[in-house]
């Protein structure tokens, strides 16, 4: 059975630094991976999708992966209170996502 | 543009119930996928469709069914409710006949309670 693996958190970090989300995964045939952030009451928005290993940078997020040791992770730099939300990783297979639990993040001011 | 479109957003059934959700994707789109998402949890994958056909599904009983309409609308039904099916339920669009291997937009929801 596929997994993914996120720390439930919360994780707190102050106004401005930065916050480090992980992720492993079980499946080392998985191809894709997303980012996906959800606030309370609503559903998941994407943010961040990458396919190849390395980083890739949008904006005050970079998405990193490492396929040899199953992980990818999301960099959130000068965090604002706005970013308090749920971070959940997801894993590409051929027709489904397999979504983490997601991780808490917590930025105060 | 519009995005995803969900219908409708809350909804209260009983046990024993049958209750059907509606989803439109982001014009251009084929593919819908639906999810579950149970508090606490990450959503759990139930169907996918595109072109009007089931591509995918997840470990979820024979009272779940999914269908695609020709104008790629979808509706998802589930019958004989039973209280943990009390959940957020999630549709996703993709221009993709692989979804999970590109980019997926979801709706809103429709949050059901099952009393």
């Amino acid at each position: 059975q596929k997994e993914v693996e996120q720390n439930s958190g919360p994780l707190s970090v102050p106004e401005g630094a930065i916050a480090s989300l992980n992720c492993t995964y079980s499946d080392r045939g998985s191809q894709s991976f997303f980012w996906y952030r959800q606030y309370s009451g609503k559903s998941p928005e994407l943010i961040m999708f990458i396919y190849s290993n390395g980083d890739k940078e949008d904006g005050r997020f970079t998405a990193q992966l490492n396929k040899a040791s199953q992980y990818v992770s999301l960099l959130i730099r000068d965090s604002q209170p706005s970013d308090s939300a749920t971070y959940l990783c997801a894993v590409g297979g051929y027709s489904t996502l397999t979504f983490g639990k997601g991780t808490m993040l917590l930025v105060s001011p | 543009d519009a995005g995803v479109t969900q219908s409708p957003t809350h909804l209260i059934k009983t046990r024993g119930q049958q209750v059907t959700l509606r989803c439109s994707p982001i014009s251009g789109h084929k593919s819908v996928s639906w999810y579950q998402q149970v508090l606490g949890q990450g959503p759990q994958f139930i169907f996918q469709y595109y072109e009007k056909e089931e591509r995918g599904r997840g470990n979820f009983p024979d009272r779940f069914s999914a269908r695609q309409f020709p104008n790629y609308s979808s509706e998802l039904n589930v019958n004989a409710l039973l209280l943990g099916d009390s959940a957020l339920y999630l549709c996703a669009s993709s221009s993709q006949v692989q979804p999970s291997s590109y980019e997926q937009y979801f709706g809103p929801g429709t949050r059901l309670t099952v009393t």
